[in-house]
């Protein structure tokens, strides 16, 4: 089955910086790619997703990049703020297959002020 | 938030205890998910319903016993269960026919203690 890795565990920043988050995952066969975030006690929410379709995917401060060859994807967020602070889930699937998603094992984004 | 909602929000339990969490989606959705959260571990997908039959049972004990009686209500029963089931255990639900492509909606989650 998929196996997706997530890293690094846990990321501080300074309030402004940037902050990368890199998944890789095994199946090739995965082609959509969502990112969740999920505040201090509360429910997870999708913030962005990609489809393998296209190489980058930009809302606002957030970015999500895919490399189909090397099988990774990585959430990118500039000029952080106190408010980013959460933990931070990528997930793989198969677009128009099952709906399993398979999660990674999340990020811890703490943002210095 | 009111599109995902859990009951009960907490529950205590012992090993010989039989509870039910509930889900209830008012979404228009058809497809629903049980999903545990542990500590320091992914969410592990449980169970995938899609127009109230089970398409994913992803290797789960057999003393978790989820139960859709439709589109909108999503269970899952409980009994015998283990400390080491102790979890978050959250429900989401997405739109019908897009496989996994599709946004997931969470409810806001049930901690379950097992004694």
């Amino acid at each position: 089955g998929e196996n997706v890795e997530q890293h690094p565990s846990t990321l501080s920043v300074q309030e402004g910086d940037s902050a990368v988050i890199k998944c890789t995952y095994s199946d090739s066969a995965s082609n959509y790619f969502p990112w969740y975030k999920q505040e201090l006690g509360k429910r997870p929410q999708l913030i962005i997703d990609i489809r393998s379709n296209v190489g980058e995917k930009k809302d606002q401060r957030i970015a999500v990049t895919l490399n189909k060859t090397a099988k990774h994807f990585s959430l990118h967020i500039t000029e952080t703020q106190p408010e980013d602070s959460a933990v931070y889930f990528c997930a793989s699937g198969f677009n128009f297959g099952n709906e399993k998603l398979t999660f990674g094992t999340g990020t811890r984004l703490t943002i210095i002020p | 938030e009111t599109g995902v909602t859990q009951t009960p929000r907490h529950l205590v339990m012992g090993m010989t205890n039989k509870k039910s969490l509930k889900c209830e989606q008012h979404l228009g959705h058809n497809a629903m998910y049980w999903y545990k959260q542990s500590a320091k571990k992914p969410l592990e997908l449980m169970f995938v319903y899609n127009f109230k039959e089970q398409t994913e049972n992803n290797s789960v004990p057999s003393r978790f016993s989820p139960e859709c009686p439709n589109s909108s209500h999503l269970f899952l029963h409980l009994h015998t269960l283990q400390p080491e089931d102790s979890a978050l255990y959250l429900c989401a639900s997405s739109q019908d026919g897009g496989g996994a492509g599709n946004e997931q909606f969470f409810g806001p989650g049930t901690r379950l203690t097992v004694l």
